[in-house]
């Protein structure tokens, strides 16, 4: 079944760490797009990408990176700059990047600070 | 400034009683409109979504919803509500105009009662 995997499903990062969310696709879909979700402010945009080697940044950038080496992936970095990196991130996909393509959402992961 | 609303942070309905849920957008033109539904603890799964034509739309799990150009509103709405309705429920919108960009609302959660 294609759809879109995101791992883990649970992190936990240490003050001054650097972690890495992945998200990876089968559906051969151009666009990927990385989502903030905090509680009562729906889904923020960090990253977004049209197509391999490229990316550009969304609303909330800072703190984050990332990098799109294959089409099929499409991993998020929350580094040591990110001063409240506590939420619940979503990874999706479109076929393309274009005004009114559907979203195709992974399950999630959910980073906590220790 | 563009913007999508939902007024309703929270609503609860006894199974089986009709739903609807408001969304309003601020937009110069009618944009892209998408609903989408998201389970506890999981990525967000499509409804339904409107570009043009017919004001109604059906979208899956017998939900629909209109969009009133009038009102720079999209209700989503469901006959008979079913405890597994329980969820998450985001209002969307991909404006046609400008570069690419999906705003989502920041979400109205559906509580169902026996």
């Amino acid at each position: 079944d294609g759809g879109i995997t995101q791992s883990p499903k649970y992190l936990f990062r240490k003050e001054g760490q650097n972690v890495t969310l992945s998200c990876e696709q089968n559906l051969n879909h151009d666009a990927m797009y990385w989502y903030r979700q905090d509680p009562g402010q729906g889904l923020r945009l960090i990253y977004y990408s049209q197509i391999v080697n490229d990316f550009q940044k969304g609303d909330i950038a800072e703190g984050y990176s990332v990098s799109r080496e294959k089409k099929e992936s499409f991993p998020l970095t929350v580094t040591s700059a990110q001063k409240n990196p506590t939420a619940f991130y979503l990874c999706a996909s479109s076929i393309a990047n274009r005004r009114g393509e559907t979203q195709y959402f992974g399950p999630g992961t959910r980073l906590l600070v220790l | 400034a563009q913007s999508v609303t939902q007024p309703d942070i929270h609503i609860t309905v006894s199974e089986g009683a009709s739903l609807e849920l408001r969304c309003n957008y601020s937009y110069g033109a009618t944009p892209y409109l998408f609903w989408y539904v998201q389970s506890p603890g999981q990525g967000l799964q499509l409804l339904l979504k409107y570009f043009s034509g017919d004001t109604l739309v059906q979208g899956i799990k017998g939900f629909e919803a209109e969009f009133k150009r009038s009102q720079s509103s999209f209700n989503l709405r469901k006959p008979s509500v079913h405890w597994s309705d329980a969820a998450e429920y985001f209002c969307a919108v991909s404006p046609n105009t400008g570069g690419f960009k999906t705003i989502f609302g920041a979400g109205t959660r559906l509580f169902v009662k026996a």
